[in-house]
């Protein structure tokens, strides 16, 4: 089956950072993105990696292991408006064509 | 570029009613989305279309859903004989995939669908 998993809560303290992981498993593999989802709105995309490597992006960095089958969102210098759920979403094969697969999201709390 | 939009807003129903919704993507993008999120959870993948084709649909969706593209423009999502398990928020989500590694998705603010 299609595994993608994220912790479910996170909290920090605002102006620190924190690194919040996904890792899948699954069966093919082609890009994995991160948006961003305040309570009672549409997500938005943040990044997007389909190499190895670190995408950076202001604030915000994304890394990207195929090997490991995971990676992470980085955000630096938390501000309170950055609590929001993080969706981790794979690009898994079907049907000869490419479905973007949600993980469950990760809820940060940023903290004064 | 108005963005995705979705209608209605919100939606409340009673069990064993029909109930349709309403997505207009960004006008120059070919793929548009369907997914269910309920409250706690990713969005979950209910059906995908290519211009106006149908290209997949979620083994999870029962016989009661039907989406429709007619002219690769606007999508309706139709749920019939609601449960109260249909519940959740139904967001559509439009993309260009003219590359077709980086496929951006760009959501609407979704409906939210109560069943009582």
């Amino acid at each position: 089956g299609q595994n993608i998993d994220q912790p479910t809560e996170m909290t920090a303290t605002e102006g620190a950072i924190v690194q919040i992981n996904c890792t899948y498993q699954t069966s093919g593999f082609n890009g994995l993105f991160w948006y961003q989802q305040h309570a009672g709105e549409a997500p938005t995309f943040l990044s997007y990696n389909v190499l190895d490597g670190l995408e950076e992006k202001g604030r915000f960095s994304s890394f990207l292991s195929r090997s490991k089958g995971y990676s992470y969102l980085l955000l630096k210098e938390l501000q309170m408006k950055d609590s929001a759920s993080y969706l981790c979403a794979v690009r898994l094969p079907s049907g000869g064509s490419y479905i973007p697969t949600f993980g469950r999201g990760t809820s940060l709390i940023v903290h004064p | 570029d108005t963005g995705v939009s979705q209608d209605p807003r919100h939606k409340i129903t009673k069990r064993g009613q029909n109930v349709t919704f309403r997505c207009d993507p960004i006008s120059e993008h070919n793929r548009l989305y369907w997914y269910r999120q309920t409250l706690g959870q990713g969005p979950e993948f209910l059906t995908y279309f290519q211009n106006e084709a149908q290209l997949e649909k979620s083994r999870l969706l029962s016989d009661r859903f039907s989406a429709e593209r007619p002219k690769g423009s606007f999508s309706t999502l139709e749920i019939q004989r609601t449960e109260q398990g249909d519940s959740a928020m139904y967001l559509c989500a439009s993309s260009l995939t003219w590359d077709t590694n980086n496929e951006k998705l760009f959501f609407g603010s979704g409906t939210q669908l109560s069943v009582l």
